[in-house]
């Protein structure tokens, strides 16, 4: 059993409408979860973190944390051609060791 | 502040033989952890090291090896190469010890590996 689910996509957007994006886990212990956004080719870099139930707002994103439902989303709001990437949801285990799900790809069309 | 830097960035090997990367975490960063990339199965759990030790290990055989130095800096080795190892190998760097509600990971710009 995966750790972390995501929906591979490719989601499909137009350029300033907004983009959600889920994820569900499995361990009911976790505390720490992530997202990371990756470009064709690059590493990934890190967008959000959050370790509280609720909504965590950074400018366009805000993360959503649902520990009883075991649920993290993400949402981009006013949605640019330069957010199409591959975004990944991440859950922190023991010692470091992060579970990444396969990541859903966005496109945002102009 | 200089980020994570992985050495090579890119590399050809023919199967059987033996790779060795390199990874220069954030400095301060004393968790540097190894994942491998590929299409199929997405990010996977190498191992993780702090100070010097090995406290995580991932499923991964034992042709997949590591080690930290004391400066933090990590290298990882696959012996006897095949081809499902050509991959994107990424390093990461963290600040914390691991505890929970804390630390974010950074990755470096990766390795990639092409087994012929």
């Amino acid at each position: 059993q995966k750790e972390v689910e995501q929906n591979s996509g490719p989601l499909s957007v137009p350029e300033g409408a907004i983009a959600s994006l889920n994820c569900t886990y499995s361990d009911r212990g976790s505390q720490s979860f992530f997202w990371y956004r990756q470009y064709s080719g690059k590493s990934p870099e890190l967008i959000m973190s959050i370790y509280s139930n609720g909504d965590k707002e950074d400018g366009r994103f805000t993360a959503q944390l649902n520990k009883a439902s075991q649920y993290v989303s993400l949402l981009i709001r006013d949605s640019q051609p330069s957010d199409s990437a591959t975004y990944l949801c991440a859950v922190k285990g023991n010692f470091n060791k992060f579970y990444f799900g396969s990541g859903t790809k966005l496109n945002v069309k102009p | 502040k200089a980020g994570v830097t992985q050495t090579p960035r890119y590399l050809i090997k023919t199967r059987g033989q033996q790779v060795t990367l390199s990874c220069s975490p954030i400095s301060g960063h004393r968790s540097v952890s190894w994942y491998q990339q590929t299409p199929g199965q997405g990010l996977q759990f190498l191992f993780e090291y702090f100070s010097e030790t090995q406290r995580n290990k991932g499923n991964f055989p034992g042709r997949f090896s590591g080690r930290q130095f004391s400066n933090s800096r990590s290298e990882m080795n696959v012996s006897t190469l095949e081809l499902g190892d050509s991959a994107l190998y990424l390093c990461a760097s963290s600040w914390t010890s691991g505890s929970p509600n804390t630390g974010e990971l950074f990755f470096g710009e990766g390795s990639r590996l092409t087994v012929l």
